[in-house]
């Protein structure tokens, strides 16, 4: 069946520093890549997504890159604070059908 | 008002219980879901609700019972669950099929005992 792998499943960076976070997804007809970000005691929150039209997309400290022929998407987050710290869940969506990856703890050291 | 409110945030129930978890937005979204998310896992789909009718059921036991009375309601009615049943269970809404992403509640911890 259809899945996202994601990776890496934990991140350690110093505050300031720039973080990725790569996704790779199986079915093709997939046209929407959302990312949630989901913090201790809350549901995911949608932080950024983009289109499969589009390569790239930035909003402030936050990018997204989609590359359709690989199957790749990744997350981008320059300039980290210690707020940054969550888990992140890449997913692809195909109409009402959502495949979240299995996420990244993302620790930011002060 | 952007918010999705689920109601209780916490509920511990016997086997031998029936219980409802409630989710209301009033964002005006026409799609509705019910997600289930182990610790340490990502949420996983069990229903979608698409104006108001059942849109998907992710072949789940029927111990668990969806119902959506108006666009901006959903319930997820439980009956004779079981200790592998306990997690939290998300509700989310969005503006309709491929039209943008989800707005998660903060979701139910559900405990079976």
């Amino acid at each position: 069946g259809e899945n996202v792998e994601q990776h890496p499943s934990t991140l350690s960076v110093q505050e300031g520093d720039s973080a990725v976070i790569k996704c790779t997804y199986s079915d093709s007809a997939s046209n929407y890549f959302p990312w949630y970000k989901q913090e201790l005691g809350k549901g995911p929150q949608l932080i950024i997504d983009i289109r499969s039209n589009v390569g790239e997309k930035k909003d402030q400290r936050i990018a997204v890159t989609l590359n359709k022929t690989a199957k790749h998407f990744s997350l981008h987050i320059t300039e980290t604070q210690p707020e940054d710290s969550a888990v992140y869940f890449c997913a692809a969506s195909r109409g009402f059908k959502t495949i979240f990856g299995a996420g990244t703890r993302l620790f930011v050291k002060a | 008002d952007t918010e999705v409110t689920q109601t209780p945030k916490h509920l511990v129930m016997g086997m031998t219980n029936k219980k409802s978890l409630k989710c209301e937005q009033h964002m005006g979204h026409r799609a509705m879901y019910w997600y289930k998310q182990k610790a340490k896992k990502p949420p996983e789909l069990m229903f979608v609700y698409s104006y108001e009718k059942l849109s998907i059921n992710e072949s789940v036991p029927s111990r668990f019972s969806p119902e959506c009375p108006n666009s901006s309601l959903l319930n997820l009615h439980l009956h004779a669950l079981q200790p592998e049943d306990s997690a939290l269970y998300l509700c989310a809404s969005s503006q309709g099929q491929g039209k943008g992403g989800y707005t998660f509640g903060s979701g139910t911890r559900l405990t079976v005992v």
